[in-house]
């Protein structure tokens, strides 16, 4: 079934640690995005990315990677983990980032910091 | 300040009941407007998407109504199901591209 995959499902990371969030798509989508959700906050944005090769910051950039160097692939990376990245985070996609297609959501990742 | 505002925050019903939730937007300029659903564990899948010149849109039990002029929608669900227990978030397009996500009702059905 075409959609988003993302892995893992859930971790837990000890503060100072580095961890890699993987994003995989087989839509051929352009765009790329990471979003992170907390209780009570609507979804922020992170990092995007409109096309292979070319990334972008977001809403909530600070502490986070992202690279894109191919359609698929779009991993988030967290250089060292501090306990306000506690969150799930949301990789998702869409044909181009001007037309009115929807954005395509993988299942999340839980994230704990401790 | 572009905003996104939703209400109620949480909802139960009884299943079979209607519900409608409320979508409130101070974005410009604006693009279009779609409803998420999603479910516990789950990612957000779209519902419906909401352009300047629509009004109402139905999708199954879903519908959909837009007024751009008090910028305002609302996500009616007709004789609500155990499966329509979810989260349900208005996200606003803005300057083509850009997008502004609101925080989302909870909607539990019960039995």
């Amino acid at each position: 079934i075409a959609g988003i995959t993302q892995a893992p499902t859930s971790q837990i990371l000890a503060a100072g640690r580095r961890m890699t969030l993987r994003c995989t798509q087989d839509m051929r989508h352009n765009a790329m995005y990471w979003y992170r959700q907390d209780l009570g906050l609507g979804l922020r944005l992170i990092h995007y990315s409109n096309t292979a090769g070319t990334t972008g910051k977001g809403e909530v950039p600070d502490g986070y990677s992202v690279s894109r160097a191919n359609t698929d692939d779009f991993p988030l990376t967290l250089a060292s983990a501090v306990p306000s990245q506690t969150s799930v985070y949301f990789c998702a996609s869409r044909m181009n980032r001007e037309n009115n297609s929807p954005l395509h959501f993988g299942n999340g990742t839980r994230l704990t910091v401790t | 300040k572009n905003q996104v505002e939703q209400s109620p925050q949480s909802l139960i019903i009884l299943e079979g009941k209607n519900c409608t939730l409320q979508c409130n937007y101070t974005v410009s300029p604006f693009s279009n407007l779609r409803w998420y659903k999603q479910d516990t564990g789950r990612g957000p899948v779209s519902l419906t998407i909401m352009t300047f010149s629509e009004n109402t849109k139905s999708n199954g039990r879903y519908t959909a109504t837009l007024d751009a002029d008090t910028k305002q929608s609302s996500l009616h669900i007709t004789a609500s199901q155990l499966s329509d227990s979810a989260s349900y978030i208005c996200v606003v397009t803005w300057d083509t591209d850009k997008l502004i996500f609101g925080t989302g009702t909870r909607l539990q059905v019960f039995p």
